[in-house]
């Protein structure tokens, strides 16, 4: 089924460990993107790219890095985790900005 | 800088009921408008997607609006069941090649 496949689906991490969050689709998407979502503020923007070889800082970059090899593959690596990350990250993707948008089902990460 | 609006937080209907969930947005400068619907623990799914030069766009029963000059969206849903129980959150494309800002959604319960 074609989609976008997230791993973990949930963490526990210590605080001060490095974590990649894997994200990788199979619909020849162009852009992809990085949301963070918690009780009260929503979804917001962590990391996109617009296209293969391309990155771009959302609302929330800090503490955050992305890379974008090929099309398929969005990894998120957090460098030194601490307990403000905590959260639930989804990745998406889309082929255009005038296409709808597709989720993955998120990895749900704790810092202790 | 974008501002997306969701009103109200939070809804309780019967079983049946024709109603309406409410988009707003402070730039009218943009491309598209998407409706999407989020389950507990689940990812977002994409509804409705309205181009800039739409008014509305259908879906089963499920229709959104569009009106650019005053900054709104609504999305109406028709003959309400317990399974359209969700968060629908809307979001906005303001340019190009930037990612969508999105509204904080509104939790429907659609009760039996």
């Amino acid at each position: 089924i074609a989609g976008i496949t997230q791993a973990p689906t949930s963490q526990i991490l210590a605080a001060g460990r490095r974590m990649t969050l894997r994200c990788t689709q199979d619909m020849r998407h162009n852009a992809m993107y990085w949301y963070r979502q918690d009780l009260g503020l929503g979804l917001r923007l962590i990391h996109y790219s617009n296209t293969a070889g391309t990155t771009g800082k959302g609302e929330v970059p800090d503490g955050y890095s992305v890379s974008r090899a090929n099309t398929d593959d969005f990894p998120l690596t957090l460098a030194s985790a601490v307990p403000s990350q905590t959260s639930v990250y989804f990745c998406a993707s889309r082929r255009n900005y005038n296409s709808p948008l597709h989720f993955g089902n998120g990895t749900r990460l704790t810092v202790t | 800088k974008q501002e997306v609006t969701q009103i109200p937080a939070a809804l309780s209907v019967p079983e049946g009921e024709n109603l309406v969930l409410n988009c707003s947005f402070t730039d009218s400068a943009i491309y598209n408008l998407q409706w999407f619907r989020q389950d507990p623990g689940k990812g977002l799914t994409s509804l409705l997607l309205i181009q800039s030069s739409q008014r509305e766009q259908t879906s089963g029963r499920l229709n959104a609006s569009l009106d650019k000059s005053s900054g709104r969206s609504t999305l109406y849903i028709a003959a309400s069941q317990p399974g359209d129980s969700a968060t629908y959150l809307c979001a906005v494309d303001g340019s190009g090649n930037t990612p969508l800002v999105f509204g904080k959604g509104t939790r429907l319960s659609v009760i039996a």
